[in-house]
């Protein structure tokens, strides 16, 4: 079965700071992976997506996502975040049906000023 | 360009009450459609999906079910709300199953089942 784990569930950073929120993920065969935001009260949006080839793949918003098969991990990253950063990000794992990904349980994310 | 709306945004309902929420898309034919539910403090859980009209998938047994009547609607209902039906759902679009992947959803509806 698949299953992704977001190891932190609420993460605070300084506004300009680096951020970079964890993935890992356990799935049997090839992984297609997904992070997503979602602001308060709001639907998801899709940040990136990895599919196959680099594993340095680069989404919307200055995020970007490493995917390292070794460690079954798939950590979004972000050189310096704004205070409209703040949301919670959601890692999922799936196939060619994206519909039908396991989800994480999220991460919130706080910027201070 | 292609849009989804969702409503209500929030409903409060009796316990055994009937439900129905709806979700439409415009800029598009033949979405695959997709009704999620959050709980609090976790990830999505998928409950149906529907390539096409008449067409649905159930993911988990509940007291739900959904509807495809027309192309861009998808509907969900239920005759008789439980309180475990709380929760926030959401209807997203996806489309595509490579790199074009793309993925819209709804502004979601805060169910209160009281």
């Amino acid at each position: 079965a698949q299953s992704v784990t977001q190891p932190d569930i609420h993460i605070t950073v300084s506004e300009g700071a680096s951020l970079e929120l964890r993935c890992n993920y356990s799935y049997g065969a090839t992984p297609y992976l997904f992070w997503y935001v979602q602001s308060p009260g709001q639907g998801l949006q899709l940040l990136l997506k990895y599919f196959s080839g680099d594993t340095l793949v680069q989404g919307i918003k200055g995020f970007e996502a490493e995917f390292k098969r070794s460690q079954s991990s798939f950590n979004l990253r972000k050189p310096s975040v704004h205070w409209s950063d703040a949301a919670e990000y959601f890692c999922a794992v799936g196939n060619t049906n994206a519909g039908k990904s396991t989800f994480g349980d999220g991460t919130t994310l706080t910027v201070k000023p | 360009s292609q849009t989804i709306h969702q409503w209500p945004a929030t409903l409060v309902q009796p316990v055994g009450s009937p439900l129905s929420l709806e979700c439409t898309v415009e800029g598009t034919s033949n979405p695959n459609l997709y009704w999620y539910r959050q709980a609090a403090g976790r990830g999505l859980q998928l409950l149906f999906y529907s390539v096409g009209i008449g067409q649905i998938s159930s993911e988990v047994p509940q007291n739900l079910s959904a509807s495809r009547p027309q192309d861009r609607q998808f509907i969900l209902s239920s005759k008789k709300l439980l309180l475990s039906d709380s929760g926030f759902y959401l209807c997203a679009w996806i489309w595509g199953g490579t790199a074009n992947t793309e993925a819209f959803f709804g502004q979601g509806t805060r169910l209160t089942v009281v």
